[in-house]
């Protein structure tokens, strides 16, 4: 597609609840990051693919995260068991390669109540 | 390990005035360099990065940045803003390919 697309780009859910949040990158686009921003802080690196292989998950949380990319293309971040902290906006970004500029989406938004 | 920090979380003037928004980060380590704008309802966008080479670097809507090693800072700046500047601005810092540190983030509100 011609730019990030993320969705849905506003989630309500309730504490407890599974969600998934997906992204689809910039076609032909080889890396895909995830990233969270708390309001008021600048975004947190959870997790990045190269093709369908989860190269770095060092910065998810918590093992109720966790996401994939099966083909290479589209990916997705799944929070189970959702709580109250997990409120936050989720950023989906992509690149050419590793190193190139990233994209960014417009991000999910989630508030779990 | 790398952090850093956007001294101000809002910064407000005129248009037309210059603008300044500050960046420090601290790394033991050679580090890249970035600037990203978000608009309102909008993603990140890449203003602009340093990498290596030329000190100063220029980015889109006459925006540019200076890299200062010793002073460990890469503050923003524009001569004249406009209206259409008003946006949310963060500073993150790379020392691998793919993992950025950010900021919190400035607010940079124009005034008429």
């Amino acid at each position: 597609g011609a730019g990030v697309s993320q969705s849905p780009r506003y989630k309500v859910t309730k504490r407890g609840q599974d969600v998934a949040l997906r992204c689809d990158p910039i076609s032909g686009h080889v890396s895909l990051y995830w990233y969270r921003q708390a309001l008021g802080q600048g975004p947190e690196f959870l997790t990045y693919f190269n093709y369908e292989a989860q190269q770095d998950k060092s910065g998810l949380p918590n093992d109720r995260f966790s996401a994939e990319r099966p083909e290479g293309s589209i990916s997705t971040l799944t929070i189970q068991r959702t709580e109250q902290r997990d409120s936050a906006m989720y950023r989906c970004a992509s690149s050419l390669d590793t190193g190139n500029t990233i994209y960014f989406g417009e991000g999910s938004w989630l508030t779990v109540v | 390990a790398q952090s850093v920090t956007q001294l101000d979380s809002q910064v407000t003037v005129f248009e037309e005035a210059p603008v300044e928004l500050r960046c420090n980060y601290s790394s033991s380590v050679s580090v890249y360099l970035f600037w990203y704008v978000q608009y309102p309802n909008q993603g990140l966008q890449l203003l602009l990065k340093y990498l290596s080479g030329s000190t100063l670097v220029k980015g889109i809507n006459g925006f540019e940045a200076e890299f200062n090693k010793s002073q460990t800072s890469f503050h923003l700046r524009k001569p004249s803003v406009h209206i259409s500047d008003t946006a949310e601005y963060f500073c993150a810092v790379s020392r691998s390919n793919y993992q950025l540190i950010w900021g919190a983030g400035t607010k940079l509100i124009i005034k008429p």
